[in-house]
Parts: structure tokens; C-alpha cells; sequence
């Protein structure tokens, strides 16, 4: 089947410690991203990639890292720097071309990982 | 700058009900319309998009919606609620490889 996998869906992270959230896409999607979601804030974009090693900062993208070594990979590492990392963490992908370059194309979302900090 | 407001945070209404659900845009060039809903801890799912034409939309699980330009609306609606339909809803713009989503509406069903 194929889909978007989001490992693991509960992490727990001390304070001062980097942690990598996983993303998988076995859909052939040129497009990735990641979304940060807090109650009744909606999706926050963290950062996106359009293609293999490349990637933009979204709205929010200080104390967050991404790479792109892979077409079908997405990892996000959520760094000490980000103050306040507590949050639902939201991976999604798209078919690219024309479409997509004018946002026409929908995002698949996987299922999700919930990080808190203790 | 693209921005999407769903101005209703929760909703509440009677199984067997009719349900809308408010978006309106701004953005300035044709839009990519689209709502999904997400149900308590899981991803979101697409239940409906706009790309051009007919104004009226059919999507997934009996939703549809209506693109109204001259009010910069989009808005999500079903004829009767389901119970399973409680979930929160967002509706997106999509435009230049990013999707702005509005902050999202929780739907609440009574028995």
C-alpha cells in the first residue's frame, strides 16, 4: 500500500536534547514537508523540500534541521534550540510538475508523532 | 500575503442535522481550495478540492462545498451529520508548492 509513515508516533525528549522525527513516502512524490499542529493553532509549516537536496524554511523553521538525501525520506530533528517543542508533528508529501508549482496539487499526510519535552 | 480564517473554533449540532462549516481566503491570484478533516491524534485526510469550473464541489463521506469569488468563501457543508463525522475540520489554500491552512473548526455531534 502505499502511503507516508511517520516513526515514531510517541517520542519523549529531555531538555537539551536533539531528537529526529522520521518521515517515509512510498508515493514517488517529488514534494515533502513538515507541519508543527498546537490546539487552535492549525498547521504551522516547519520547513518543505520540491525535490532531493533541496529545502526552504517555512514559517517557523528556527530550532528545526532537515536533509533531503533521499527522494522518499524527510527526516526533521528537532534541535535544543527550538524553546518550546512540545507539539503534534506532521509530515505530508505532493505530486510536483506544473500543478504543483501553483499549489493545485493536495498534500498526503501521514499519521503523525506527538513530542513532548519532559 | 495568503491567509485562510475559519472564524468558528467549535461547532456543535444534532445528529441528523445540517452542517456548515465557514472558510474564507485571501489570496490574490485563482485559488486551490481544499478541506480536510482530521480525526482526534491521526493525520489529516483530503475530503474535497477546487481547482476551477463548477463551483460546487462533491467530496468524500457526503461533504460538499461551494467556491463563492465574490465573497472569498469556500464553505464545507453536509445535508445530515453522522456521528462518526465528529472530528476538526480545515480548510487550505494552496498556491506556490505551499498550503496555508486555516486554524480549524472542531466539530462536536449530539445524539
Amino acid at each position: 500500500d502505499g502511503g507516508i509513515t511517520q516513526s515514531p508516533k510517541y517520542l519523549f525528549r529531555k531538555e537539551g536534547q536533539n531528537v529526529t522525527l522520521s518521515c517515509e513516502q512510498n508515493l514517488n512524490h517529488d514534494a515533502m514537508y513538515w507541519y508543527r499542529q498546537d490546539p487552535g493553532q492549525g498547521l504551522r509549516l516547519i520547513y518543505y523540500s520540491q525535490i532531493v537536496n533541496d529545502f526552504q524554511k517555512g514559517d517557523i523553521a528556527e530550532g528545526y534541521s532537515v536533509s533531503r538525501e533521499k527522494k522518499e525520506s524527510f527526516p526533521l530533528t528537532v534541535t535544543s534550540a527550538q524553546k518550546n517543542p512540545t507539539a503534534f508533528y506532521l509530515c505530508a508529501s505532493s505530486p510536483a510538475g506544473l500543478a504543483g508549482v501553483l499549489g493545485g496539487n493536495e498534500q498526503f499526510f501521514g499519521p503523525g508523532t506527538r513530542l513532548t519535552v519532559l | 500575503a495568503q491567509s485562510v480564517t475559519q472564524p468558528d473554533i467549535h461547532i456543535t449540532v444534532s445528529e441528523g442535522a445540517s452542517l456548515e462549516l465557514r472558510c474564507n481566503y485571501s489570496y490574490g491570484a485563482t485559488p486551490y481550495l481544499f478541506w480536510y478533516v482530521q480525526s482526534p491524534g491521526q493525520g489529516l485526510q483530503l475530503l474535497l478540492k477546487y481547482f476551477s469550473g463548477d463551483t460546487l464541489v462533491q467530496g468524500i463521506k457526503g461533504f460538499e462545498a461551494e467556491f463563492k469569488r465574490s465573497q472569498s468563501s469556500f464553505n464545507l457543508r453536509k445535508p445530515s451529520v453522522h456521528w462518526s463525522d465528529a472530528a476538526e475540520y480545515f480548510c487550505a489554500v494552496g498556491a506556490r508548492n505551499k498550503f496555508y491552512f486555516g486554524s480549524g473548526t472542531k466539530l462536536n455531534v449530539k445524539p
